[in-house]
């Protein structure tokens, strides 16, 4: 299957500062990227959908001037956790949707994650 | 607004055994199911899919079966080794939606040797 990368697979910060997180897919374009997170035995959550080149969509719940998406190229997304307090800590999860035609089901292939610790 | 359920948080099972691992969705309109494993501090790698245009795909030791009028699928996994240790979620999306996955909470998965 796809690769798709995760950056940085762990980080510890103090409180107030921001994050960011780099998914990209290594050996294909992603038109769609998700971003979910999971808290401690619990599902995994999406929080938003990026498409490349337009904003991304949030879902209902997710502040999206703390957790600011920005899908520049077919291959980078990031996600940046701004002014990150401890209730932020979290797993957080990407995923990425290559080029498909409309109506036709194209696989999700999953980053690594990445272990946020705020302080 | 679970729409998709995995009642069962763990299930622990004897190696060789069968395991069945249990999901059940409300919305109707899904009509393509997954299923993912995930190790702890890793991302989910896609395991098997079944259509809603069939009530059972089988790859290997790993078979899904989908029962639509109940809203309910299952995967099997014969015989079970203690490698499928893993926390198991299934997943269901709704196509021409631009593919949001809707994911449950998520079944772990104990193969005792």
């Amino acid at each position: 299957g796809a690769v798709v990368s995760q950056h940085p697979s762990w980080v510890i910060c103090k409180s107030g500062t921001s994050v960011k997180i780099e998914c990209r897919s290594l050996d294909f374009q992603a038109t769609t990227m998700f971003w979910y997170r999971q808290f401690p035995k619990q599902s995994l959550m999406l929080m938003a959908t990026s498409n490349e080149g337009s904003k991304a969509t949030y879902e209902q719940g997710v502040e999206k001037d703390k957790f600011l998406i920005n899908h520049a190229s077919l291959t980078l997304s990031t996600l940046t956790v701004t002014s990150a307090h401890p209730e932020d800590s979290s797993f957080y999860i990407c995923s990425a949707r290559g080029l498909a035609d409309p109506g036709v089901y194209n696989e999700q292939f999953f980053g690594p994650g990445t272990r946020l610790t705020v302080l | 607004d679970q729409q998709v359920k995995q009642n069962s948080p763990s299930l622990s099972v004897q190696e060789g055994r069968i395991s069945i691992l249990n999901c059940d969705y409300t919305n109707s309109m899904f009509d393509y199911f997954l299923w993912y494993k995930k190790y702890p501090a890793e991302g989910p790698t896609f395991l098997i899919s079944i259509s809603s245009i069939k009530d059972k795909n089988e790859d290997g030791r790993f078979t899904v079966f989908l029962n639509k009028s109940a809203k309910h699928l299952s995967l099997h996994i014969v015989p079970s080794q203690p490698g499928d240790s893993a926390v198991y979620f299934c997943a269901a999306t709704k196509r021409n939606t631009g593919n949001q996955f809707y994911f449950g909470t998520g079944t772990s998965l104990t193969v005792i040797p």
